[in-house]
């Protein structure tokens, strides 16, 4: 699975729009980028994914670089609720095992 | 229908006593796992399965084993706690090949004193 490398921290404003970068040189034409979340202690929640297209759902929109090699998620307008950890993932979409592997993510922290 | 279902949800352990982490889901998931979080650290894997009978280990399993005797249970034990499985513990579910998202529980919360 490629690496991923995302900023440690990130502050928005509330009713602004949330912009969260992940930067995933290596990755292979074969593998998605995933991004979930954890709101403080709660159990991961999936968000969205992405091969080669941008793609948008009721939570977010993700954009991802004609080279595939970043991408940026997206919450149009950001909430308190908001507030949490952010997670990018890059594997294949299907895999043998299934495996998810998380790194440190990204801290959002959602401001009045 | 309630998704994934961790029991319990929380706990106190002495060091060198056992116990079994219940993981429930009602999706028909082939896949299941068991994460671990230590405090301002990401999800770890201890152990995971791809289908009824089978296990796997993942990145961290020392100390853990687990049973998938039915598809929609996925059960996590600890033989002889010890103070360093002081953790919360996550349970996932997911389709075939973990695509495109996995469901998780909402945890537990596990002390070993």
């Amino acid at each position: 699975d490629a690496k991923t490398t995302q900023p440690t921290s990130m502050d928005c404003a509330e009713g602004r729009a949330a912009n969260l970068p992940c930067n995933h040189s290596t990755i292979s034409g074969n593998e998605y980028v995933y991004w979930y979340r954890q709101i403080h202690s709660q159990g991961p929640q999936y968000i969205i994914h992405g091969l080669k297209n941008n793609e948008t759902n009721e939570m977010a929109s993700l954009i991802i670089t004609e080279d595939r090699k970043s991408s940026t998620l997206i919450l149009p307008h950001a909430t308190l609720r908001d507030t949490a950890v952010y997670y990018c993932i890059v594997r294949v979409g299907r895999s043998n095992t299934g495996k998810l592997i998380f790194g440190q993510g990204t801290t959002l922290q959602v401001k009045p | 229908n309630a998704g994934v279902t961790q029991t319990p949800k929380f706990r106190v352990l002495k060091t060198g006593q056992s116990m079994t982490l219940l993981c429930a889901q009602d999706m028909n998931h082939e896949y299941m796992y068991w994460y671990r979080q230590d405090p301002g650290m990401g999800l770890r894997l201890i152990h995971y399965s791809v289908g009824e009978g089978t296990t796997a280990k993942g990145e961290v399993p020392d100390g853990y084993n687990v049973s998938r005797l039915k598809k929609q249970n996925f059960l996590l034990g600890l033989e002889s706690a010890a103070p360093s499985q002081t953790s919360v513990y996550f349970c996932a579910s997911s389709y075939s090949g973990g695509h495109p998202g996995y469901t998780f529980g909402s945890g537990t919360r596990l002390t070993v004193v």
